[in-house]
């Protein structure tokens, strides 16, 4: 079935820096949506990409999506502590079904 | 809106018994989903709904696990009989459709013992 990888595990900051997460799937998506979960909360949806090597930005946040439709990546400029939480990655594929990713742990040293 | 809201946010039980998590989903929103997050297997989707109607239910792990739609207010996940690998943070999501986003409940913690 499908699957979507994720890369790095966990990523420590120090506030200012920039920081970012990959994503990979093995088929071809017809879109990609990304979450944030704060520790001990829920997953937030943040983003949707739908069109290949279509970029959006939310203030420091910068969404890419691959010309293959099947890698995605998040970037974010000039952390803060209130960027701290996992970041999901979640392709939809021709099934319709949303697979996630296991995330990236952000933390965020002042 | 008062978001998806999910009961309880807590649960603890012993091994054996029937554990039954609830979910209301945001008026409007056509797709229910039931996830399942775990440390070593993270979201797992166990199963969906679209239009009160059980459309893929593959990931629900065994026979234990059942889910209901009655009406499109209201969902359940029961387990019966519950065994301690379900401890887990069961998430109820819903979405207006195929191609947006989800809102997520904020959760039940399952706690079996």
């Amino acid at each position: 079935g499908q699957q979507v990888m994720q890369i790095p595990q966990y990523q420590h900051v120090q506030e200012g820096e920039d920081f970012t997460t990959y994503c990979n799937s093995s088929t071809t998506l017809s879109n990609i949506q990304w979450y944030k979960q704060r520790p001990g909360g829920h997953p937030v949806f943040l983003i949707q990409l739908v069109k290949s090597g279509e970029v959006k930005k939310q203030k420091r946040l910068t969404f890419q999506f691959g010309e293959a439709k099947k890698n995605s990546s998040l970037h974010i400029t000039a952390t803060q502590t209130t960027d701290v939480g996992t970041y999901f990655c979640a392709g939809v594929g021709s099934n319709y079904k949303l697979t996630f990713g296991k995330g990236t742990l952000l933390t965020v040293n002042p | 809106d008062a978001g998806v809201i999910q009961s309880p946010r807590h649960e603890v039980t012993e091994m054996g018994q029937e554990v039954t998590l609830r979910c209301k989903p945001i008026s409007g929103h056509d797709y229910l989903f039931w996830y399942r997050q775990t440390m070593m297997r993270g979201l797992e989707l166990l199963i969906y709904f679209n239009n009160n109607v059980p459309i893929d239910d593959s990931g629900m792990p065994e026979d234990r696990f059942s889910a209901k739609m009655p009406n499109a207010s209201f969902s359940t996940l029961k387990i019966q009989p519950s065994e301690p690998r379900d401890s887990a943070v069961y998430f109820c999501a819903s979405s207006p459709g195929v191609n947006y986003g989800y809102t997520f409940g904020s959760g039940t913690r399952l706690t079996v013992v």
